[in-house]
């Protein structure tokens, strides 16, 4: 069956860096588009960054850009969120989604990973 | 970016109720639309792709409809296990921008 499992979130303290990690299993990994998405405690979705099968199509939200890595390791079935400079407001759960192509929904989503950056 | 707007923001309503969810787009995004529903602690799950299509294993009293810039989310007769948050989310273009929500609780 199709899982998700994201883990390395936790506790970081503003300015500091955190590195996300979504393994998957159940389906053939490099044929998907995976997607990172937040939210805020209390709050809707926010769309964070995909990255397509091959990993040579990137997107990110413009107000990540510059802050946020994704990358994937398909021999490993892994895809991988790197936060740097880590404010306060990103604080949040961080889902990784799969999805078909690029302009396909997210059709399977892991059960997501805290992040919580506070002094 | 897109932007996305959902209304109403929060409804009540009652076990059998007929509910209606609307989601407009700031741009045409033709019939890539899609319906997300989230149980508290819980990751979303896909309800609705590409505007109107039931994703495999969701009950038919779910619907959608809607092209270009408006959308419906349709719940035909409200059962105790749909009351939830859903969001609307377009994936025509990056990023791929989410509704606000609409919390669906029980009158």
């Amino acid at each position: 069956q199709v899982q998700l499992v994201e883990s390395g979130g936790g506790l970081v303290k503003p300015g500091g860096s955190l590195r996300l990690s979504c393994a998957a299993s159940g389906f053939t990994f490099s044929d998907y588009y995976m997607t990172w998405i937040r939210q805020a405690p209390g709050k809707g979705l926010e769309w964070v960054s995909y990255i397509s099968g091959g990993g040579t199509a990137i997107y990110f939200a413009e107000s990540l850009k510059g802050r946020f890595t994704i990358s994937r390791d398909n021999a490993k079935n892994s895809l991988y969120l790197q936060m740097n400079s880590l404010r306060a407001d990103d604080t949040a759960v961080y889902y990784c989604a799969r999805a078909r192509s690029r302009v396909a929904a997210d059709d399977f989503w892991g059960q997501g990973t805290l992040v919580t950056v506070s002094s | 970016d897109i932007q996305m707007t959902q209304s109403p923001s929060s409804l009540s309503a009652s076990v059998g109720d007929r509910v209606t969810i609307t989601c407009r787009a700031s741009q045409s995004i033709s019939r890539y639309l899609n319906w997300y529903q989230q149980k508290p602690g819980r990751a979303p799950t896909l309800l609705i792709y590409a505007a109107s299509n039931l994703q495999s294993g969701v009950p038919s009293r779910f619907s959608g409809s809607g092209s270009g810039t408006d959308f419906t989310l349709t719940i035909s007769s409200l059962q105790p296990g749909d009351f939830a948050t859903y969001f609307c989310q377009q994936s025509d273009t990056a990023p791929h921008t989410f509704g606000q929500g609409t919390k669906v609780d029980i009158k």
